[in-house]
């Protein structure tokens, strides 16, 4: 067990609809990144955020936002979802960047 | 843009045997990273190495890192069942604040 929480564990949803998908990061960890991984892109990089500000952006759809709260937890929110965007979404977190991160368990989208 | 490549992508091998996976990767890091997945499940860590000539060892797996040549190698050393999994090496490099991840080896060791 990282000590990294994620939910829902499962998420199965129609194509066109929002999700919200949730971070708790280890404890004292003020790093959370987002990262998806498909059969097709494998594991891709999506977005850091550092205490609360972006601290930096991969190849993440206009669709998806994410923010993180003064508690430091995050929320990936993807909308107007495509079959394409079906994956396992996994959230790390780090006690700084450029440090080891610690993954989460994942959240696996079904988009039908 | 880094790029990191591993190979094989897949690889079939009997117990009791050795075998070593590449990481190569395009850009200067100083940090590199292997990490285990089983079917379904999350990304475990297994090494973290840090510097030129670093090596590293658990168990069967012993990891290593050549900075000049951009290259990390996972030996695994009499293979046995339990080992079977993916297994990825990511790089991070300073300032990027963010893993790149290779393509991941899917290994199956059989009895």
């Amino acid at each position: 067990d990282s000590g990294v929480t994620q939910t829902p564990k499962h998420l199965i949803t129609a194509t066109g609809q929002r999700v919200t998908l949730r971070c708790s990061p280890r404890s004292g960890d003020l790093s959370v990144y987002w990262y998806q991984q498909s059969l097709d892109q494998g594991l891709q990089f999506l977005i850091h955020y550092y205490n609360g500000e972006e601290r930096a952006k991969g190849n993440i759809l206009e669709r998806f936002s994410a923010q993180q709260f003064p508690d430091l937890h995050s929320e990936l929110n993807l909308s107007s979802l495509e079959l394409g965007d079906s994956a396992l979404y996994f959230c790390a977190s780090s006690a700084q960047p450029h440090v080891e991160q610690y993954f989460g368990p994942g959240t696996r989208l079904t988009v039908t | 843009e880094l790029k990191v490549e591993q190979n094989p992508l897949f690889l079939s091998m009997q117990e009791g045997k050795n075998y070593t996976i590449y990481c190569n990767y395009s850009t200067t890091s100083d940090r590199l990273y292997w990490y285990r997945q089983d079917p379904g499940k999350s990304l475990e860590s297994l090494f973290v190495l840090l510097s030129n000539g670093a090596v590293k060892q658990e168990g069967r797996l012993m990891a290593s890192l050549d900075t000049k040549a951009r290259l990390s190698t996972l030996h695994i050393t009499a293979a046995v069942h339990d080992l079977s999994a993916t297994y990825f090496c990511a790089v991070d490099i300073q300032g990027a604040q963010k893993l790149v991840f290779g393509q991941g080896t899917r290994l199956t060791i059989n009895p």
